[in-house]
């Protein structure tokens, strides 16, 4: 079955600084990738998926992720981060409909 | 907004008693899957149903079940309630017609057991 790492539970940064979260996965199979924002006490908002085609994906509010097979990762980033970007992010991996979700990042925007 | 809701959107329950969660998939999905989220974890998967029959479940025992109804609303019960079924629970709707898809999730039910 598959997998997810996110290897950072906790990225403080400043506002206006880039920002890289990163997600690892392992599955013996082709997988689609996906990453999810979640806002306190509310659902999960998808941000960008990978299913084929360009390696480098780019989702809503300026984030963008670069799919790289070979190193089995799916890093989520933004150039230049703002307050209203602090949340919990959520990377998921899905194989016939079983998508598993890594443990969640929380991201810290300072001013 | 994602056309998934779920209902109600808070609930406290005494441990031993059972509860109804429910959720109204986005309109043409077929496919609803619930997810328990504990406080401060990822999301982990409980079962799913496709076109009212289960199609595959998580590491959950049997006191939770679910139904998904002919015009693919679905509920999600859970018996015999112990105090670390605490959660946000979300249900996630998708529209399955070969291969995978994006999941589309409601705004969850926060469930307090005391």
């Amino acid at each position: 079955a598959q997998s997810v790492t996110q290897l950072d539970s906790q990225v403080p940064v400043f506002e206006e600084a880039p920002v890289e979260l990163r997600c690892n996965y392992s599955s013996s199979v082709s997988v689609y990738l996906f990453w999810y924002v979640q806002y306190p006490n509310q659902g999960l908002q998808l941000l960008l998926k990978y299913l084929s085609g360009s390696t480098l994906v780019k989702g809503i509010n300026g984030f963008e992720a670069e799919f790289n097979k070979s190193q089995t990762s799916f890093h989520l980033r933004k150039p230049s981060v703002h307050i209203s970007d602090t949340a919990e992010y959520f990377c998921a991996v899905i194989h016939n409909n079983d998508m598993r979700f890594g443990a969640g990042t929380r991201l810290t925007v300072k001013p | 907004e994602t056309g998934v809701t779920q209902s109600p959107t808070h609930l406290i329950k005494t441990r031993g008693q059972q509860v109804t969660l429910r959720c109204s998939s986005q309109s043409g999905h077929n496919t609803v899957s619930w997810y328990q989220q504990a406080l401060g974890q990822g999301p982990q998967f409980i079962f799913q149903y496709y076109r009212e029959e289960e199609n595959g479940r998580g590491n959950f025992p049997p006191r939770f079940s679910g139904l998904q109804f002919p015009n693919y609303s679905s509920e999600l019960n859970v018996n015999a309630l112990e105090l670390d079924d605490s959660a946000l629970y979300l249900c996630a709707s998708s529209l399955v017609v070969q291969g995978n898809t994006e999941a589309f999730f409601g705004q969850g039910t926060r469930l307090t057991v005391v």
